[in-house]
């Protein structure tokens, strides 16, 4: 039972370049999703979804796009990266009513 | 977007000594969670509170559920330098079960 792990693990783009964030869970969880972390700002919500074909916009969503093909599986996508989005990128999943598990995180840096 | 007010934004202890933290919000929760963060990893589950009132411990850590139902506080006792990480609270408010509110953290640093 691995949990909620994330690839990559670290990136480095140049601004423009596109890229893809996945995130796999192997507990069966109906909701994922996915925060960016930025120092002093805490975990802001990108986007999430409550369950296979289905997603929602968070609290800071633009210029990122998601897909949940598989119930397993949450995908995140910047297609022209930018500077700004120089973060660390967390994925989490649960069920109904319960607690939230992470992933180990991915730190990409946009230049 | 809705944030919690986590405070203090950041502390430095001795060790040994004992933490608090706490969590207010102006709309009322049906859960609280808090979390902590070591330098790399991603937010790990510390303790969950689902009923007003309620309190809970977790070896030297103890939270509680306000009674108000918006604010919940974090105590760790006799810390020591393993202690040290960011500690997030989370709630969900009623009658929205799938998103979480977060606070900003409270930076924690054990001094041995």
């Amino acid at each position: 039972n691995a949990g909620v792990t994330q690839t990559p693990k670290f990136r480095v783009l140049k601004t423009g370049q596109s890229m893809t964030l996945l995130c796999a869970q192997d507990m069966n969880h109906e909701y994922m999703y996915w925060y960016r972390q930025d120092p002093g700002m805490g975990l802001r919500l990108i986007h999430y979804s409550v369950g296979e074909g289905t997603t929602a916009k968070g609290e800071v969503p633009d210029g990122y796009n998601v897909s949940r093909l598989k119930k397993q599986n949450f995908l995140l996508g910047l297609e022209s990266a930018a500077p700004s989005q120089t973060s660390v990128y967390f994925c989490a999943s649960t069920s109904e009513g319960e607690t939230q598990y992470f992933g180990p995180g991915t730190r990409l840096l946009v230049l | 977007g809705q944030q919690l007010n986590q405070s203090p934004q950041s502390m430095f202890i001795q060790e040994g000594e004992d933490v608090s933290m706490n969590c207010t919000s102006s709309s009322i929760f049906n859960t609280w969670l808090w979390y902590k963060q070591d330098p790399g990893e991603g937010p790990v589950l510390l303790i969950a509170l689902y009923k007003a009132g309620e309190l809970t411990s977790n070896g030297r850590l103890t939270a509680q559920f306000g009674i108000t139902r918006k604010d919940s506080f974090l105590n760790i006792s006799a810390s020591i330098p393993s202690d040290v990480g960011i500690y997030f609270c989370a709630g969900r408010m009623a009658g929205n079960n799938r998103k979480l509110i977060w606070g900003l953290g409270t930076s924690l640093a054990v001094n041995p």
